[in-house]
């Protein structure tokens, strides 16, 4: 166990909703990652946030945005959510850019 | 734009045999390189990293790997696989400093019985 946790496990929703995933960092890490990880593929960055700022972005559309809380916990927001998005979300905290501890993942399913 | 190659998408073998899981990168400047495995179920954990120093580097769980910097390599190794090891296995590439980690798209290794 890394100490990362994300709410929720699973979700299913339809096209065009908006969906809202959360992360909990390791304790003492000021460092948050998001990827992507669609079936059969290795993970993609989304974006990163550092002491509450976006500190770094993949090649994710707008509709794609986080948030980063004073405590280091974040949330990913999904806007007009398309068949594509679905995919295992995970979540990474650090204290370094050079070691990232990853979450178990919310599986996402969009009909 | 960084990129990582896994030309081995799905690996079997018996147990007590050697593994080797290739990993090519393309970044022609200093890289940090990461193998991470993901066990059935389970959350992604890093293996092993290398950032400078001995191109050879220990990780956990008996496995080992070489940084081979002419040839762009970060090829994964172990000379006894047991029937634990059967994981998805993803090797990643950042720049020192860079915030994002880039991810080949994973080994799935079986070992049999």
């Amino acid at each position: 166990e890394t100490g990362v946790t994300q709410s929720p496990t699973h979700l299913i929703k339809t096209r065009g909703q908006q969906v809202t995933l959360r992360c909990s960092s390791q304790s003492g890490h000021n460092t948050v990652s998001w990827y992507q990880q669609a079936l059969g593929q290795g993970p993609q960055f989304i974006f990163q946030y550092y002491r509450e700022e976006e500190n770094g972005r993949g090649n994710f559309p707008p509709r794609f945005s986080g948030l980063q809380f004073p405590n280091y916990s974040s949330e990913l927001n999904v806007n007009a959510l398309e068949l594509d998005d679905s995919a295992l979300y995970l979540c990474a905290s650090s204290l370094s850019v050079n070691e990232q501890f990853f979450g178990p993942g919310t599986r996402l399913t969009v009909l | 734009a960084q990129s990582v190659s896994q030309h081995n998408h799905h690996v079997i073998l018996s147990e007590a045999a050697s593994l080797e899981l290739g990993c090519n990168y393309s970044y022609g400047g200093t890289v940090n390189l990461f193998w991470y495995v993901q066990y059935p179920g389970q959350h992604l954990q890093l293996l092993l990293k290398y950032f400078s120093g001995d191109p050879l580097v220990k990780g956990i769980k008996g496995f080992e790997a070489e940084f081979i910097k002419s040839k762009f390599s970060f090829n994964l190794r172990k000379p006894s696989v047991q029937w634990s090891d059967t994981a998805e296995y993803f090797c990643a590439v950042n720049e020192p400093g860079a915030n994002n980690l880039f991810f080949g798209t994973g080994t799935r290794l079986t070992v049999i019985p």
